[in-house]
């Protein structure tokens, strides 16, 4: 089945204290994306990634990082979590930048 | 991204259409509208998307303007279960940042039986 995961669904944790939230499509999709969704805010893209090796800022990237070593993979970092980063974070991907996009199921974060 | 405006809610009774406007005056010519929704928490869902040409697929039909500034999605026999924020937005072909995608506030549509 084609789809976007996400991992952890769910996650509480501590100021400061190093986190990955990953993300995985097994559709051979070039494009991926991370968004926060706040109440009130809507979705912002924090970063996405045109290909391998290829990440640019999103709207809201300050206080996290990405990689893109693999074609399906595209995790977020958070190396120093604070209060201000609890959201419900999705993932998304398409086949190019401008393709319909699928969105994983979303990681609710907690940083008390 | 050019911005959007969209009402922040709107109400329909199943059975019967509903029409979600949006406005988005600053569109340049290669930009693409594009028509996400949300249920709850969940992930976004893709609707439809045109570049000038109304648009119709098995959710929805898609009427942009002649000029351009505004379009609006057509659920044309909604459903309780279509009742979500519907997102629109509009995004270059190309361009240095056409990576970027800016959802706005959306509009809260809800099905009444």
């Amino acid at each position: 089945e084609a789809q976007v995961t996400q991992n952890p669904r769910y996650l509480i944790t501590v100021t400061g204290k190093k986190l990955t939230v990953t993300c995985s499509q097994n559709m051979n999709h070039e494009y991926m994306s991370w968004y926060r969704q706040d109440p009130g805010l809507g979705l912002r893209q924090i970063y996405y990634s045109m290909n391998v090796e290829v990440t640019d800022k999103g709207d809201v990237p300050e206080g996290y990082k990405v990689s893109r070593k693999e074609k399906r993979n595209f995790p977020l970092i958070l190396e120093s979590p604070s209060p201000n980063q609890t959201s419900l974070y999705f993932c998304a991907s398409s086949l190019g930048a401008t393709d319909t996009q699928y969105f994983g199921p979303g990681t609710r974060l907690t940083v008390l | 991204d050019a911005k959007t405006t969209q009402p922040p809610s709107m109400d329909c009774a199943e059975g019967r259409a509903a029409n979600l406007p949006c406005n988005h005056s600053t569109i340049s010519g290669n930009e693409y509208v594009y028509w996400y929704r949300q249920i709850h928490s969940q992930g976004p869902q893709y609707i439809i998307h045109g570049l000038k040409n109304n648009e119709t697929n098995e959710m929805a039909s898609l009427i942009i303007t002649e000029d351009r500034k505004s379009s609006t999605l057509i659920l044309p026999h909604a459903t309780l279960r279509d009742t979500a924020v519907y997102y629109c937005i509009v995004r270059a072909a190309g361009g240095t940042s056409y990576g970027k995608l800016t959802f706005g506030q959306g509009t809260i549509l809800t099905v009444h039986p």
